[in-house]
Protein backbone atom coordinates (compact mmCIF):
# COMPACT_ATOMS: atom_id res chain seq x y z
CA UNK A 1 0.00 0.00 0.00
CA UNK A 2 1.40 3.32 -1.51
CA UNK A 3 1.80 5.81 1.87
CA UNK A 4 3.09 9.37 2.00
CA UNK A 5 2.81 11.08 5.05
CA UNK A 6 4.09 14.81 5.53
CA UNK A 7 5.41 16.63 8.01
CA UNK A 8 7.26 20.17 9.26
CA UNK A 9 4.05 22.40 9.08
CA UNK A 10 2.38 24.45 11.57
CA UNK A 11 2.15 28.51 12.82
CA UNK A 12 5.07 30.67 11.41
CA UNK A 13 5.60 34.26 11.14
CA UNK A 14 5.70 36.16 7.71
CA UNK A 15 9.03 36.10 6.42
CA UNK A 16 9.95 32.95 7.91
CA UNK A 17 10.88 30.06 6.92
CA UNK A 18 9.48 26.15 7.24
CA UNK A 19 10.87 23.05 5.84
CA UNK A 20 8.18 20.12 5.10
CA UNK A 21 8.68 16.82 4.78
CA UNK A 22 7.19 13.64 2.59
CA UNK A 23 8.32 10.14 4.05
CA UNK A 24 6.99 7.36 1.15
CA UNK A 25 6.71 3.80 1.38
CA UNK A 26 4.98 1.06 -0.44
CA UNK A 27 6.42 1.81 -4.00
CA UNK A 28 9.71 1.95 -5.24
CA UNK A 29 10.70 5.34 -4.46
CA UNK A 30 12.90 5.87 -7.22
CA UNK A 31 10.33 5.22 -10.24
CA UNK A 32 8.68 8.08 -9.53
CA UNK A 33 8.49 11.83 -9.92
CA UNK A 34 6.88 13.76 -6.67
CA UNK A 35 5.29 16.78 -6.01
CA UNK A 36 4.12 19.66 -3.44
CA UNK A 37 0.09 20.57 -4.34
CA UNK A 38 -1.25 22.91 -1.46
CA UNK A 39 -5.09 24.17 -0.62
CA UNK A 40 -5.79 26.86 1.02
CA UNK A 41 -8.59 26.37 3.80
CA UNK A 42 -12.24 26.18 1.68
CA UNK A 43 -9.96 26.78 -2.19
CA UNK A 44 -9.45 24.84 -4.89
CA UNK A 45 -6.13 22.95 -5.34
CA UNK A 46 -2.81 24.62 -6.83
CA UNK A 47 0.26 22.74 -8.02
CA UNK A 48 3.82 24.01 -6.28
CA UNK A 49 6.52 22.13 -7.40
CA UNK A 50 7.44 19.28 -9.14
CA UNK A 51 10.81 16.87 -9.38
CA UNK A 52 11.99 14.01 -11.25
CA UNK A 53 13.06 10.53 -10.38
CA UNK A 54 16.49 11.39 -10.24
CA UNK A 55 16.22 15.09 -9.06
CA UNK A 56 17.27 16.14 -12.67
CA UNK A 57 14.05 17.91 -13.32
CA UNK A 58 12.27 20.98 -10.78
CA UNK A 59 9.25 23.25 -11.71
CA UNK A 60 7.84 25.81 -9.62
CA UNK A 61 4.62 27.72 -9.42
CA UNK A 62 5.06 31.35 -10.76
CA UNK A 63 4.05 32.30 -6.98
CA UNK A 64 6.52 30.59 -5.10
CA UNK A 65 9.33 30.55 -7.52
CA UNK A 66 12.69 31.74 -5.92
CA UNK A 67 11.06 31.24 -2.52
CA UNK A 68 10.28 27.68 -2.45
CA UNK A 69 12.42 24.55 -3.11
CA UNK A 70 11.89 21.04 -3.79
CA UNK A 71 14.28 18.44 -3.37
CA UNK A 72 14.64 14.64 -2.71
CA UNK A 73 16.26 11.71 -0.86
CA UNK A 74 15.98 8.57 -3.01
CA UNK A 75 18.43 7.04 -0.03
CA UNK A 76 15.80 8.04 2.72
CA UNK A 77 12.30 7.64 0.24
CA UNK A 78 11.92 10.97 1.50
CA UNK A 79 10.61 14.75 -0.70
CA UNK A 80 11.33 18.21 1.33
CA UNK A 81 9.82 21.61 0.63
CA UNK A 82 12.01 24.14 1.62
CA UNK A 83 9.73 27.25 2.09
CA UNK A 84 11.56 31.09 2.46
CA UNK A 85 10.13 34.14 2.91
CA UNK A 86 6.76 33.07 3.86
CA UNK A 87 3.42 35.08 3.34
CA UNK A 88 0.25 35.17 4.33
CA UNK A 89 -1.14 33.54 0.97
CA UNK A 90 1.03 30.67 1.81
CA UNK A 91 -1.53 29.20 4.38
CA UNK A 92 -2.80 25.94 3.09
CA UNK A 93 -2.71 22.43 3.45
CA UNK A 94 0.30 21.17 1.61
CA UNK A 95 -0.04 17.58 0.08
CA UNK A 96 2.90 15.03 -0.89
CA UNK A 97 1.91 13.59 -4.12
CA UNK A 98 3.58 10.51 -6.24
CA UNK A 99 3.16 11.05 -9.84
CA UNK A 100 2.27 8.42 -12.37
CA UNK A 101 5.79 8.02 -14.20
CA UNK A 102 9.19 9.57 -13.62
CA UNK A 103 9.57 12.66 -15.33
CA UNK A 104 6.78 15.10 -13.21
CA UNK A 105 4.93 15.20 -16.08
CA UNK A 106 2.06 12.31 -15.55
CA UNK A 107 -1.31 12.38 -13.32
CA UNK A 108 -0.90 12.73 -9.88
CA UNK A 109 -1.95 8.95 -8.81
CA UNK A 110 -1.50 9.13 -4.74
CA UNK A 111 -1.93 11.72 -2.29
CA UNK A 112 -0.89 12.05 1.31
CA UNK A 113 -3.20 13.61 3.81
CA UNK A 114 -1.33 16.54 4.23
CA UNK A 115 0.42 19.13 6.50
CA UNK A 116 -1.09 22.09 7.56
CA UNK A 117 1.20 25.77 6.99
CA UNK A 118 -0.28 28.85 8.88
CA UNK A 119 1.38 32.00 7.86
CA UNK A 120 0.34 35.03 10.22
CA UNK A 121 1.81 37.42 12.43
CA UNK B 1 -0.40 29.18 -18.91
CA UNK B 2 -3.13 27.38 -19.40
CA UNK B 3 -6.50 27.78 -17.49
CA UNK B 4 -9.05 25.41 -16.90
CA UNK B 5 -13.25 26.27 -16.63
CA UNK B 6 -15.24 24.01 -14.75
CA UNK B 7 -18.95 23.60 -14.93
CA UNK B 8 -20.94 24.01 -12.66
CA UNK B 9 -19.71 24.63 -9.35
CA UNK B 10 -21.92 22.98 -7.51
CA UNK B 11 -25.09 20.76 -8.18
CA UNK B 12 -27.73 18.93 -6.60
CA UNK B 13 -28.66 15.41 -7.60
CA UNK B 14 -29.78 12.21 -6.09
CA UNK B 15 -29.14 8.57 -5.67
CA UNK B 16 -29.21 7.24 -9.00
CA UNK B 17 -28.95 10.39 -11.07
CA UNK B 18 -27.04 10.73 -14.07
CA UNK B 19 -24.74 13.83 -13.24
CA UNK B 20 -22.18 15.94 -16.31
CA UNK B 21 -19.66 17.84 -15.27
CA UNK B 22 -17.84 19.82 -17.73
CA UNK B 23 -14.20 21.51 -17.89
CA UNK B 24 -13.07 23.90 -20.57
CA UNK B 25 -9.18 24.36 -20.99
CA UNK B 26 -8.35 27.83 -22.43
CA UNK B 27 -5.92 26.47 -25.08
CA UNK B 28 -6.32 22.49 -26.62
CA UNK B 29 -4.28 19.75 -24.42
CA UNK B 30 -5.13 16.91 -26.70
CA UNK B 31 -6.56 14.40 -23.90
CA UNK B 32 -4.04 15.53 -21.21
CA UNK B 33 -6.92 15.79 -18.24
CA UNK B 34 -7.39 14.07 -15.30
CA UNK B 35 -10.10 14.15 -12.90
CA UNK B 36 -9.84 14.32 -9.10
CA UNK B 37 -12.89 13.54 -6.74
CA UNK B 38 -12.18 15.01 -3.40
CA UNK B 39 -14.27 14.30 -0.33
CA UNK B 40 -14.40 16.61 2.93
CA UNK B 41 -11.27 16.42 5.22
CA UNK B 42 -9.79 14.11 3.02
CA UNK B 43 -7.16 14.08 0.24
CA UNK B 44 -7.94 14.59 -3.42
CA UNK B 45 -8.38 10.73 -5.57
CA UNK B 46 -7.93 10.27 -9.14
CA UNK B 47 -10.52 9.36 -11.50
CA UNK B 48 -9.68 8.77 -14.45
CA UNK B 49 -6.65 10.42 -16.41
CA UNK B 50 -5.61 11.06 -19.89
CA UNK B 51 -9.34 12.22 -20.70
CA UNK B 52 -11.05 8.65 -20.68
CA UNK B 53 -9.10 5.98 -18.98
CA UNK B 54 -10.35 5.17 -15.18
CA UNK B 55 -8.42 5.01 -12.67
CA UNK B 56 -7.36 1.18 -10.60
CA UNK B 57 -10.42 0.43 -8.43
CA UNK B 58 -12.58 3.63 -9.69
CA UNK B 59 -16.01 2.02 -10.28
CA UNK B 60 -17.33 1.75 -13.71
CA UNK B 61 -20.08 4.26 -12.98
CA UNK B 62 -17.18 6.55 -13.72
CA UNK B 63 -16.49 7.70 -17.31
CA UNK B 64 -14.44 10.31 -18.54
CA UNK B 65 -14.72 12.13 -22.16
CA UNK B 66 -13.60 14.87 -24.38
CA UNK B 67 -10.56 15.67 -26.48
CA UNK B 68 -9.09 19.12 -27.21
CA UNK B 69 -10.41 21.92 -24.90
CA UNK B 70 -13.70 20.66 -23.76
CA UNK B 71 -13.75 17.36 -21.47
CA UNK B 72 -16.89 15.90 -19.15
CA UNK B 73 -17.08 13.72 -16.28
CA UNK B 74 -19.99 11.53 -15.91
CA UNK B 75 -21.38 9.24 -13.31
CA UNK B 76 -23.96 7.22 -14.25
CA UNK B 77 -26.16 6.46 -11.28
CA UNK B 78 -24.92 8.78 -8.70
CA UNK B 79 -24.13 6.54 -5.19
CA UNK B 80 -24.09 8.02 -1.70
CA UNK B 81 -20.50 7.68 -1.44
CA UNK B 82 -20.24 10.01 -5.06
CA UNK B 83 -21.55 13.07 -2.91
CA UNK B 84 -18.29 15.12 -3.20
CA UNK B 85 -16.13 17.71 -5.07
CA UNK B 86 -14.49 16.96 -8.83
CA UNK B 87 -11.21 19.03 -10.23
CA UNK B 88 -10.18 18.97 -13.48
CA UNK B 89 -6.68 19.24 -14.05
CA UNK B 90 -4.17 19.43 -17.20
CA UNK B 91 -1.04 17.68 -18.01
CA UNK B 92 -0.50 18.97 -21.33
CA UNK B 93 3.40 19.87 -22.48
CA UNK B 94 4.88 21.76 -19.42
CA UNK B 95 3.51 22.99 -16.04
CA UNK B 96 1.96 24.59 -13.95
CA UNK B 97 -0.19 21.87 -13.85
CA UNK B 98 -3.15 23.71 -13.48
CA UNK B 99 -6.84 22.71 -11.80
CA UNK B 100 -9.84 23.62 -12.54
CA UNK B 101 -11.97 25.32 -9.45
CA UNK B 102 -13.96 22.09 -8.50
CA UNK B 103 -17.92 21.15 -9.09
CA UNK B 104 -19.52 20.49 -5.44
CA UNK B 105 -22.28 17.49 -6.32
CA UNK B 106 -24.37 17.89 -3.36
CA UNK B 107 -27.52 15.82 -2.08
Amino acid sequence: EVQLVESGGGLVQPGRSLRLSCAASGFTFDDHALHWVRQAPGKGLEWVAGISWNSAYTDYAESVKGRFTISRDNAKNSLYLEMNTLRTEDTALYYCVKDRGSSAFSPFEDWGQGTLVTVSS
Amino acid sequence: DIQMTQSPSSLSASAGDRVTITCRASQSVLTHVNWYQQKPGKAPKLLIFAGSNLQSGVPSRFSGSGSGRDFTLTISGLQPEDFATYFCQHFYNSPPWTFGQGTKVEL
